[in-house]
């Protein structure tokens, strides 16, 4: 196992442009976290899976925000509509169902709308 | 709602000195994990050490080490014996016990390592 995986890398999208980014987590880790992080901030947390369901939304994920982990393996976060406040860096993390675990993340997905 | 401030956006070091970064955090909770993570230049967060509430003892790993102070409600992390490769961002993380366990970040320390 190579750890948490993410694609693309890079997206560069048009303003109004629909994009989907994919995570694969840790194989046997059940919970699934996807964040933001944009320049000069910290990430900052937009969902939560365990397993397939979609257990915690932040207030950040907006209406043209989904995110989806059919079967509870590997999850897409799609951005409908994309605006110029899209553009971060989406990180995505991974972990056992247990309290004492830590949380892996993938190396981001840096999206830039322009 | 948990904050994490860190109050130091950048600090610089010469290698194989110590350097210690700041983070101080507000939460109700009375049991809860801290953690301090390492994000290199483009490449991916990784954890450094974590301390979990509960616990006096302040943890250790290898040269990182925390000050833990529970009643301040402050969690500085010690690098001992820098190195270059220790250059990176720094971010201190809150995580609840219980519930989604999502990690709540400051804003980052960014360290330069000086040869």
């Amino acid at each position: 196992d190579t750890g948490v995986s993410q694609d693309p890398r890079h997206k560069i999208t048009k303003r109004g442009q629909n994009v989907t980014f994919r995570c694969d987590p840790i194989s046997e880790h059940n919970r699934l976290y996807w964040y933001r992080q944009t320049l000069g901030q910290g990430p900052e947390f937009l969902t939560y899976f365990q397993n397939e369901a979609q257990l915690e939304k932040s207030r950040l994920l907006s209406d043209r925000f989904s995110a989806e982990r059919p079967k509870g393996s590997f999850s897409t976060l799609e951005i409908q509509r994309t605006e110029q406040g899209d553009s971060a860096m989406y990180l995505c993390a991974s972990s056992f169902n247990s309290m004492n675990t830590e949380a892996f993340f993938g190396q981001g997905t840096r999206l830039t709308v322009v | 709602a948990q904050t994490v401030t860190q109050s130091q956006p950048e600090m610089s070091v010469q290698e194989a000195e110590t350097v210690t970064l700041s983070c101080t955090y507000d939460t109700s909770e009375s049991d809860y994990y801290l953690f301090w993570y390492k994000q290199p230049p483009s490449r991916q967060m990784i954890l450094v050490i974590r301390q979990e509430a509960y616990k006096q003892q302040n943890a250790t790993e290898n040269r990182f080490s925390v000050n833990f102070q529970k009643a301040a409600k402050s969690f500085s992390l010690k690098i001992s014996d820098s190195q270059l490769g220790d250059a990176a961002m720094y971010f201190c993380a809150y995580r609840a016990q219980g519930g989604s366990e999502k990690l709540v970040f400051g804003k980052g320390t960014k360290l330069t390592v000086n040869p």
